[in-house]
């Protein structure tokens, strides 16, 4: 497809169980974003990728928290021992780097709605 | 984490009502931006703004960049039912955004 693709759409777990959620960007794009939208919130962010070069993990919230990206392609966000406080909504973006620096348009998927038990 | 302060958090208004929505940081940024939520959908980008003081338009949305780079609003005209949903702004910097807590626009027909 054309646009940023997440999955799975939905996650329901129990309280200390791990979760992977994963984020298709779209082709090209080398900057990849992690973002988390509590219900009736704005988006946090998580992470950010760019490139080769060492992601910016300043908005992870704790230690249980970590991402991993593949060249350019898939990144996959996990977290262990999820809490309840872990519900939410984790959205991924990627988007082009212009060659001057800087940064495009993030388009963002659809989401993974996190439900912890 | 830091969030602007978007006002208002919710609008009942009457189609062909205009809206007006606004947001506000301690920080400056050095580009604001305007995007809509649709219910399980990602935040789509309505309007950018680059420069202190750009006022931009996109159809029936107007937006403006504050001169101390600092706040920004959004106004939409005669609002029409696909206007509905969750408006949000979000200050880029560093190569991140940080988002405002959004406004949810409800429109009675």
């Amino acid at each position: 497809g054309a646009g940023v693709s997440q999955s799975p759409s939905n996650k329901v777990t129990e309280k200390g169980k791990d979760v992977e959620l994963r984020c298709d960007p779209i082709s090209g794009h080398t900057a990849l974003y992690w973002y988390r939208q509590r219900l009736g919130q704005g988006l946090e962010f998580l992470i950010y990728f760019q490139g080769n070069s060492a992601p910016d993990k300043s908005g992870l919230p704790s230690d249980r928290f970590s991402a991993e990206r593949t060249g350019e392609s898939v990144s996959t966000l996990t977290i262990q021992r999820t809490q309840q406080e872990d519900s939410a909504v984790y959205l991924c973006a990627s988007s082009l780097v212009p060659a001057g620096g800087g940064t495009d348009t993030q388009y963002f998927g659809p989401g993974t709605r996190l439900t912890v038990l | 984490g830091q969030q602007l302060n978007q006002s208002p958090q919710s609008m009942f208004i009457q189609e062909g009502e205009d809206v007006s929505m606004n947001c506000t940081s301690s920080s400056i940024f050095n580009t604001w931006l305007w995007y809509k939520q649709d219910p399980g959908e990602g935040p789509v980008l309505l309007i950018a703004l680059y420069k202190a003081g750009e006022l931009t338009s996109n159809g029936r949305l107007t937006a403006q960049f504050g001169i101390t780079r600092k706040d920004s609003f959004l106004n939409i005209s005669a609002s029409i039912p696909s206007d509905v949903g969750i408006y949000f702004c979000a200050g880029e910097g560093a190569q991140k955004l940080v988002f405002g807590q959004g406004t949810r626009l409800t429109i009675n027909p």
